[in-house]
């Protein structure tokens, strides 16, 4: 296990399509997190996980996002009724539980674009 | 009122130049802080933690001041390989907030 991995890399949807995207954290990390970053901006946080519990969900995110992490490993960011506005990277990261001055580790990110 | 306040730049400095960067944060009650450094197209990767008593990591030195609820990081000796934007990262109960960014630009 080298590090997050993030799939696909890259999606292009024509607006109204749903997609779905996949992260796999560092094993040992029971901390996922979803961002969601566009150009010239820094990551907005969307939505968090400890083990297979959903924590916290920005409230900037509509009902036509959801996101899952059925067993606590990995986790899916489900987007239905995509829309233009929907177009950034969308990026995963995983820590180790709450211990003093944890790090995010991120993955590559999927890039979306919505036509 | 935005978590992390950063300057976006962008900073244009010559090699070997001395640059700050600065952010401010509004929670008082953050518990941790970070920079992050995200070269183009290219995930956030961490640079360093930040300590109240300051730190340094060879070219790079970073300053918490919670009284006044800013963190600064200082790059000495610019390389061009230091060319990225610089995020500023605060954490409070479990959740990472992340600033903009700053663009730092080495130029030969």
């Amino acid at each position: 296990d080298t590090g997050v991995s993030q799939d696909p890399r890259h999606k292009i949807t024509k607006r109204g399509q749903n997609v779905t995207f996949r992260c796999d954290p560092i094993s040992e990390h029971n901390r996922l997190y979803w961002y969601r970053q566009t150009l010239g901006q820094g990551p907005e946080f969307l939505t968090y996980f400890q083990n297979e519990a959903q924590l916290e969900k920005s409230r900037l995110l509509s009902d036509r996002f959801s996101a899952e992490r059925p067993k606590g490993s990995f986790s899916t960011l489900e987007i239905q009724r995509t829309e233009q506005g929907d177009s950034a990277m969308y990026l995963c990261a995983s820590s180790a539980s709450e211990s003093g001055a944890n790090v995010l580790t991120f993955g590559a990110g999927s890039r979306l674009t919505v036509l | 009122r935005k978590e992390v306040e950063q300057d976006p730049g962008p900073f244009n400095v010559p090699e070997g130049a001395t640059v700050a960067f600065n952010c401010t944060y509004s929670n008082s009650a953050s518990q941790s802080f970070f920079w992050y450094r995200q070269d183009c197209r290219k995930e956030p990767k961490l640079l360093m933690s930040v300590y109240s008593s300051g730190n340094e990591d060879g070219r790079f030195t970073a300053q918490l001041n919670r009284a006044s609820q800013y963190i600064s990081l200082l790059i000495r000796d610019s390389k061009l390989s230091d060319s990225a934007t610089y995020l500023c990262v605060v954490k409070r109960r479990g959740q990472f907030y992340f600033g903009t960014g700053t663009s730092l630009t080495v130029i030969p």
